[in-house]
């Protein structure tokens, strides 16, 4: 059974580029969060989604941050516009639909904005 | 701030000792639980404690958990090298989880 796969690994972007990060649950999950973390910092919840749902969006920044979760196909960060302050590693969970806590982790995606 | 506080922020033992590290945090909880993180890795789940539950272990590791001081520990013994990474408390209200800003663990053979 995979894990939870998240792609690119590694993503360098340009000021005002346009980032997408990519996260595929574990097989059976129907729940995808995501998070951030800044260097030498904890991480930080920005959404949780499940199938064609956003249901909690308290830590997203307001602006050019997107979220999606459709019905086929991975989790989609969306990242408009980048700037610097946008580097950071972005961490996708999933936890399965009923009963339980634990969340599994990917492995993250390094965004470098350059 | 909604988040966890963990202390200490960095923890440099010899390999054989214990090592504790605690974590505190504001609201009422579902459960708590805790994380490691190797240098630029991801995170991997060791252990989660429920609100109703006071102690828990797992293999070397021991995790307490008072919820009228709203305070969490997590003891590592006899530690070796490998043990070296940052470790997370997280606490879970509802769905999503809130992390403490780690404890960085160094074990010095």
């Amino acid at each position: 059974n995979a894990g939870v796969m998240q792609n690119p690994r590694h993503l360098v972007r340009r000021r005002g580029q346009e980032a997408r990060l990519r996260c595929s649950p574990m097989k059976g999950h129907s729940h995808v969060y995501w998070y951030r973390q800044l260097p030498e910092e904890g991480l930080k919840f920005m959404v949780y989604l499940q199938k064609e749902n956003i249901i909690d969006e308290s830590g997203m920044p307001k602006e050019r941050f997107s979220a999606e979760f459709p019905k086929e196909g991975p989790s989609i960060l969306r990242i408009q516009q980048v700037v610097r302050g946008d580097s950071a590693a972005y961490f996708c969970a999933s936890s399965p639909p009923t009963g339980g806590y634990e969340q599994y982790f990917g492995p993250g995606t390094r965004l470098t904005v350059t | 701030s909604q988040q966890g506080e963990e202390d200490p922020q960095a923890l440099s033992i010899q390999e054989g000792e214990n090592a504790t590290m605690n974590c505190s945090y504001k609201t009422s909880i579902n459960n708590l639980q805790w994380y490691r993180q190797n240098s630029g890795r991801g995170l991997v789940h060791l252990i989660l404690i429920r609100s109703n539950e006071r102690e828990k272990h797992s293999g070397r590791l021991r995790v307490t958990l008072d919820t009228s001081k709203k305070s969490s520990s997590l003891l590592i013994t006899a530690s070796r090298a490998a043990d070296t990474a940052s470790y997370f408390c997280a606490f879970q209200g509802a769905q999503k989880l809130v992390f403490g800003q780690g404890t960085r663990l160094t074990i010095n053979p």
